[in-house]
């Protein structure tokens, strides 16, 4: 899986969009940017994830850039609840496999009101 | 939340006693993984299951013991508990076709003395 670099931490103002980058520079063509969250005493939470596209859900944006080596995962209107750590994971979908998921340092976000 | 329950949620034992804990998922999903969390070491996989009986090691197996006889269940088994055990134990499920995207349960607190 390549390798991600997160900032260790960044504030928002709630009500803010909440803008975390991600550096894949050695990403490969068929891997994917996951993006998890893990709020203080929770398990992790899935959030989004995306190939070459930009992607929108529910919780959030991913941008990826062109040439696939950073990408940003925006919070639109950020709350206090959205306060936690975040995981950018980059990783090939395994389909039939099942490694296991690998969780770097993250992004400390914090919602500041 | 995907359905997933664990067991207890935070348990106190002693060195050399056995625990198992339980995760249970309400929604079929063939993937069950176990993951420990610790200050500095991220999530770690210890086991994970693709079907009923059918369980492999992850990267930090030594000591932990799995089994799922029913597809709602997963099992994690420390035969005879150490301090180093000390940890935040987390369950996952896969959904759909990817075993990417992960969804994690509460986690469970042990502690061994």
């Amino acid at each position: 899986d390549a390798k991600t670099t997160q900032p260790p931490s960044m504030d928002c103002a709630e009500g803010r969009a909440a803008n975390l980058p991600c550096n894949h520079s050695t990403i490969s063509g068929n891997e994917y940017v996951y993006w998890y969250r893990q709020i203080h005493s929770q398990g992790p939470q899935y959030i989004i994830h995306g190939l070459k596209n930009n992607e929108t859900n529910e919780m959030a944006s991913l941008i990826i850039t062109e040439d696939r080596k950073s990408s940003t995962l925006i919070l639109p209107h950020a709350t206090l609840r959205d306060t936690a750590v975040y995981y950018c994971i980059v990783r090939e979908n395994s389909g039939g496999g099942a490694d296991g998921l690998t969780f770097g340092k993250g992004t400390h976000l914090i919602i500041q009101p | 939340d995907a359905g997933i329950t664990q067991s207890p949620r935070h348990k106190v034992t002693e060195t050399g006693t056995p625990v198992t804990l339980r995760c249970h998922q309400t929604e079929n999903h063939r993937y069950m993984y176990w993951y420990r969390q610790d200050p500095g070491h991220g999530l770690r996989l210890i086991h994970y299951s693709y079907g009923v009986k059918d369980t492999d090691k992850g990267e930090v197996s030594d000591g932990y013991s799995v089994s799922r006889s029913k597809t709602e269940d997963f099992l994690l088994t420390l035969e005879s508990a150490t301090s180093s055990q000390t940890s935040v134990y987390f369950c996952a499920i896969a959904t759909g076709p990817s075993t990417d995207t992960q969804y994690f349960g509460p986690g469970t607190r042990l502690t061994v003395l």
